[in-house]
């Protein structure tokens, strides 16, 4: 059975730190890892990573892949009050199974 | 260009009726997936659709069922509903079926209370 483990999950932080979130999976035929950020309701896309070692930025966000330790971690540096979410990772693989999520890092920035 | 718009926002159902819910794609999307989110089990898999077909399934009892039209909308109908069926209800579409790689842009969902 396919597993995403997300740590921490919970996260308080002050504005203007920087904050790394991690996501360790076990899945068969990996494809890809997704990053979604879910502040209300829709979670939205940040990234998506096939390939190991291959840093994906965006802002202030960036993410890698390690596929040989089977982790990746999304870093958010200089932190706002408007990145206070909850960041879930979610992993595909070869099989019938849709995509296969880890509970989530609910992370609060304090002003 | 629009984004995935479920309906409805919230439900308030009781033991044993039956809901449907509904979902459009963004224009040009074939594949629609839904998911289930609840505080103890974060977000699950329930099935997949791809021009009609469902493609994928995931582990829930045959009383979740689904279905897609031709423009891609697709419909969820969940029978006798129990309590535990309390949950917010996700749909995500994608241009191409999921394992093809292609990246999900979710809809905000329909929040659905079983009381």
């Amino acid at each position: 059975e396919d597993k995403v483990v997300q740590s921490p999950l919970s996260l308080v932080v002050h504005e203007g730190d920087t904050v790394t979130l991690n996501c360790s999976y076990e899945v068969t035929n990996f494809r890809s890892l997704l990053w979604y950020k879910q502040e209300k309701k829709a979670p939205t896309f940040l990234f998506m990573l096939t390939s190991s070692g291959i840093e994906k930025k965006s802002g202030r966000l960036s993410s890698i892949l390690d596929k040989k330790e089977l982790f990746s971690i999304l870093n958010i540096t200089a932190t706002q009050t408007g990145d206070s979410a909850i960041y879930l990772c979610a992993v595909g693989g070869g099989g019938a199974d849709g995509l296969t999520f880890g509970k989530g890092t609910h992370l609060i920035i304090q002003p | 260009k629009a984004g995935v718009t479920q309906t409805p926002r919230y439900l308030i159902k009781t033991r044993g009726q039956q809901v449907t819910l509904s979902c459009s794609p963004i224009s040009g999307h074939r594949s629609v997936s839904w998911y289930q989110q609840t505080p103890g089990q974060g977000l699950q898999f329930l099935f997949e659709y791809f021009s009609e077909t469902q493609r994928n399934k995931g582990n829930f009892p045959g009383r979740f069922s689904g279905r897609q039209f031709s423009n891609s909308r697709s419909e969820m109908n969940v029978s006798t509903l129990e309590l535990g069926d309390s949950a917010l209800y996700l749909c995500a579409s994608s241009r191409t079926t999921r394992q093809g790689g292609e990246k999900l842009f979710f809809g905000s969902g329909t929040q659905l209370s079983v009381l």
